[in-house]
């Protein structure tokens, strides 16, 4: 059963670039049976989803942060990564990392998540 | 903003049923058959329960179920229990820019 954990620092300066990783374990990102994206919970308000990567290292992001993030994956290292650039504090949330079935039944669900990790930009 | 809407708060007894809705477009919910539904419990990861509107995976309680009219999706929890009580999300895709969309948090509390 695949299981995702995130990691990254918890508080990041404005202006400075977010960086966060989600190791895979239970599962191959190689096996190419997954889309890995990452979605995010803003205070008080609902998820947005950011983007996700291929195996393959193809990208697909939100058209509201293309010009800022930047998704990539170490298959070496079975886990996949969420670069934010410039961000303020208008990018203080909870950041999950979530696979999305390549093909089949269920394929536009998102399952499995991570537990998420609170990240706050602040000076 | 969240592009889908969802009531902020559900409340029920035990043995009851809640129904929670999911509004959108024709663009999301009324276009497509893609609708999914999350629980999202303190501390853990969130835990799909409906996928393509009305479907269950694997080992996800029938006390859960999903359903679709027009640009409105629901989710209904039947026989309510403590352990249901957790915060719950929709999504749909989208045929617009934004592929994923989702709801609000809708907060079940178990009387």
């Amino acid at each position: 059963q695949v299981q995702l954990q995130e990691s990254g620092p918890g508080l990041v300066k404005p202006s400075q670039t977010l960086s966060l990783s989600c190791t895979v374990s239970g599962g191959s990102i190689s096996s190419g049976g997954y889309y890995w994206n990452w979605i995010r919970q803003l205070p008080g308000k609902g998820l947005e989803w950011m983007g996700y990567i291929y195996h393959s290292g193809s990208t697909f992001y939100n058209p509201s942060l293309k010009s800022r993030v930047t998704i990539s994956v170490d298959t070496s290292k079975n886990e996949f990564s969420l670069n934010l650039r410039s961000v303020t504090a208008a990018d203080t949330a909870v950041y999950y990392c979530a696979g999305r079935l390549y093909y089949g039944s269920g394929s536009y669900s998102f399952d499995p998540w991570g537990q998420g990790t609170l990240v706050t930009v602040s000076s | 903003q969240s592009a889908l809407t969802q009531p902020a708060s559900v409340s029920g007894s035990p043995g009851q049923s809640i129904t929670i809705s999911c509004s959108g477009t024709s663009s999301d919910i009324g276009g497509h058959d893609y609708v999914s539904w999350y629980q999202h419990h303190p501390d853990k990861a969130p835990k799909l329960i409906i996928f393509d509107v009305s479907h269950r995976p694997s080992g996800v309680s029938n006390r859960f179920s999903g359903s679709k009219s027009g640009n409105t999706a629901s989710l209904t929890v039947s026989g309510l229990q403590a352990e249901d009580e957790a915060d719950y999300y929709c999504s749909s895709y989208s045929s617009t820019s934004t592929p994923w969309v989702f709801g609000g948090t809708t907060k079940l509390t178990v009387l």
